[in-house]
């Protein structure tokens, strides 16, 4: 069964210490890896595509990178203002259906001053 | 450029009741998506829709119908509520299925209540 898991659930950072959330998936046929984040009350903002191994995107203090098995997001130097919980979400391809998008329950980051 | 609109943002229901949620997306999308999310689960497809006049089946569809008579609206509705329905509904479009832009655009949610 396609599967898509993230780790931490919740993560706690200082200001200023960098760190990385992971997205783990087991789909077959992967169209696409994509980032969100979420913050409380509103809907997913968009971040991030991936679509093969080796591939790397940024933006201001987040880094994406994806393997065959696994992405990550790699925050440098958090602010306060990075707290949200990210999501992960995996476009698989069934067929000719590619619109099956499978989301992680996410990691919710919590930045103190 | 509202982008997703959806509407009510709250909702309380009694069980049995029903309703109906709106979606509206103004970047003339092809793909629209309703989602439910619950703690812990993550983001679960209901139903989508990849053109005007088309609907399909996601995950977890029972329970809830859909209609996308016109390209810019995407309905939810459910006809019978039950308390399982409480949860935070999320709706989403996406312009294309090439390689480019897919990313999907989503709403602002509506918090659904079904006591």
């Amino acid at each position: 069964e396609d599967q898509v898991t993230q780790s931490p659930e919740a993560l706690r950072l200082q200001e200023g210490e960098s760190s990385s959330l992971n997205c783990s998936y087991t789909v077959s046929g992967l169209r696409g890896l994509f980032w969100y984040r979420q913050d409380p009350g509103k809907g997913p903002e968009f971040l991030f595509t991936l679509y093969s191994a080796g591939e790397e995107k940024e933006k201001e203090r987040l880094k994406a990178t994806l393997t065959k098995k696994e992405s990550f997001l790699h925050i440098t130097a958090p602010k306060p203002e990075d707290s949200a919980t990210y999501l992960c979400a995996v476009q698989a391809e069934e067929g000719n259906n590619f619109n099956k998008f499978y989301f992680g329950s996410g990691t919710k980051l919590n930045v103190k001053p | 450029n509202a982008g997703v609109t959806q509407t009510p943002k709250f909702r309380v229901l009694k069980t049995g009741q029903s309703m109906t949620l709106l979606c509206a997306q103004d970047m003339n999308h092809e793909y629209m998506y309703w989602y439910r999310q619950d703690p812990g689960m993550g983001l679960r497809l209901i139903h989508y829709s990849v053109g005007e006049g088309t609907t399909a089946k996601g995950e977890v569809p029972d329970g809830y119908n859909v209609s996308r008579l016109k390209k810019q609206n995407f309905l939810l509705g459910l006809e019978s509520a039950a308390p399982s329905q409480t949860s935070v509904y999320f709706c989403a479009s996406r312009l294309t299925q090439g390689e480019g832009n897919t990313e999907a655009f989503f709403g602002q949610g509506t918090r659904l209540t079904v006591v």
